[in-house]
């Protein structure tokens, strides 16, 4: 059965810390692993790794996929209260999009 | 604002009733993706249309269905409702099949 797991299922750090966030899928046909970061509403896009494009940065926040282990992390430096949110992973196997229960972060001033 | 619209925002209706719920797609974006977030599931993938088509299906309940209309909209409808299936409903697009997606602020359904 295809799923989608993520770790820790919640978190709390203070400003300045740096996160990792976890993800481990188990899929067939695996084509796409996306990152989304959800506050009070609608989930926002961060990064698409595919198997071409494995690791993405953009400002403090960073990912990498790991083929071999199934899994991509999702890193976030010198944290701000700014981004506390539920971060959501998502694989697309090609005809199916599957999405992990997220990791809730809590940065505290 | 991600540019994709859903309405309305918030319903309550009772069980056996029959809602319908509506999407605009970002102005562009062929693709269509309808979802369902519970507090106890997290976000289930329903159903994806592209260009008029249904492209891939997921956990979707025969009670539901969905199009996807000639100028790119979208309905979901949801059918003999029962206290289960509160819940926020997502629509979602994407330029094109797969890749990156752009969420509406969700349609928050309470089944009293």
């Amino acid at each position: 059965e295809d799923k989608v797991v993520q770790s820790p299922l919640s978190l709390v750090v203070h400003e300045g810390d740096t996160v990792t966030l976890n993800c481990s899928y188990e899929v067939t046909n695996f084509r796409s692993l996306l990152w989304y970061k959800q506050e009070k509403k609608a989930p926002t896009f961060l990064f698409m790794l595919t198997s071409s494009g494995i690791e993405k940065k953009s400002g403090r926040l960073s990912s990498i996929l790991d083929k071999k282990e199934l899994s991509s992390i999702l890193n976030i430096t010198a944290t701000q209260t700014g981004d506390s949110a539920i971060y959501l992973c998502a694989v697309e196997p090609g005809n199916q999009f599957y999405f992990g229960t997220g990791t809730s972060l809590t940065v505290i001033p | 604002d991600s540019g994709v619209t859903q309405t309305p925002k918030h319903l309550i209706t009772a069980t056996g009733q029959r809602v319908t719920l509506r999407c605009s797609p970002r102005s562009g974006d062929l693709s269509v993706y309808w979802y369902q977030q519970s507090l106890d599931q997290g976000l289930q993938f329903l159903i994806q249309y592209y260009n008029g088509e249904e492209r891939a299906k997921g956990n979707i309940l025969e009670r539901f269905s969905a199009q996807q209309f000639p100028d790119l909209h979208s309905e979901l409808n949801l059918s003999s409702l029962e206290l289960g299936d509160s819940a926020l409903y997502f629509c979602a697009s994407s330029a094109q099949s797969g890749g990156p997606q752009h969420f509406g602020d969700g349609t928050r359904l309470s089944i009293l």
